[in-house]
């Protein structure tokens, strides 16, 4: 199926275990980003990439790893799961635009993980 | 530093009845975009739509109308005659334009809209 996809859907894990969120998306774009949303503060960026093997940290990127060796797949893994990564976890991406001298992209959602650590 | 803020945490609404979404926001960009987001009780986020800051002019697409003032740093987002599918949290957004590798979004913390029957 063509969009961006995450899996699992639905994950539970306990305190110290290592957790890799997927995600999948068929566009051939360029940017990749992890966000979690937790009530009382909107949305915040974990990490994102510009690129193939080109990642940067975001707001909120202590306890969590990214790799992306390929265009396609952006996953995160959390080290060492603890309860205040309680959390869902949506993957986006975007393709950069030029219009005029105006660069800018939209991001497009998966579905989102959601996470519980016991 | 950028900020967006809206305002209303949760409206209440009947069916029919129209209803506005507050946003604002801060930057010292000249330019720059604002973006808006449904997220519906299934739990996606789908984009509504995007506005570049040259460009004032109100945007319509169905039911739906956005209201750009560049004058009080407001995108508003107007619901036309609503229905209970109506029912989502919306998020404003903010992002600067020509930022290299930096494509941060600048969320707002959302306004919870419930259309009631």
């Amino acid at each position: 199926d063509a969009g961006i996809t995450q899996s699992p859907r639905y994950k539970i894990t306990e305190t110290g275990r290592q957790v890799t969120l997927m995600c999948h998306q068929t566009w051939s774009h360029s940017y990749m980003f992890w966000y979690r949303q937790d009530l009382g503060h909107g949305l915040r960026l974990i990490y994102y990439s510009a690129a193939a093997d080109i990642t940067d940290k975001g707001e909120v990127p202590d306890g969590y790893v990214v790799s992306r060796s390929k265009t396609e797949n952006f996953p995160l893994t959390l080290e060492s799961a603890t309860r205040s990564q309680t959390s869902v976890y949506f993957c986006a991406s975007s393709e950069l635009t030029t219009n005029a001298l105006l660069e800018t992209d939209t991001q497009y959602f998966g579905p989102g993980t959601r996470l519980t650590v016991l | 530093a950028q900020k967006v803020t809206q305002a209303q945490t949760e409206i209440s609404v009947v069916e029919k009845e129209d209803v506005t979404l507050d946003c604002v926001y801060e930057t010292r960009d000249t330019t720059y975009y604002l973006f808006w987001y449904k997220q519906p009780p299934s739990g996606e986020l789908v984009f509504l739509i995007r506005r570049n800051s040259f460009d004032e002019q109100n945007e319509i697409s169905g039911r739906y109308s956005w209201n750009f003032q560049k004058s009080t740093s407001s995108f508003n987002f107007t619901i036309t005659a609503s229905q209970v599918v109506d029912s989502a949290v919306y998020f404003c957004a903010l992002s600067g334009a020509n930022a290299g590798n930096n494509r941060k979004l600048i969320w707002g913390l959302g306004t919870s809209l419930a259309v009631n029957p």
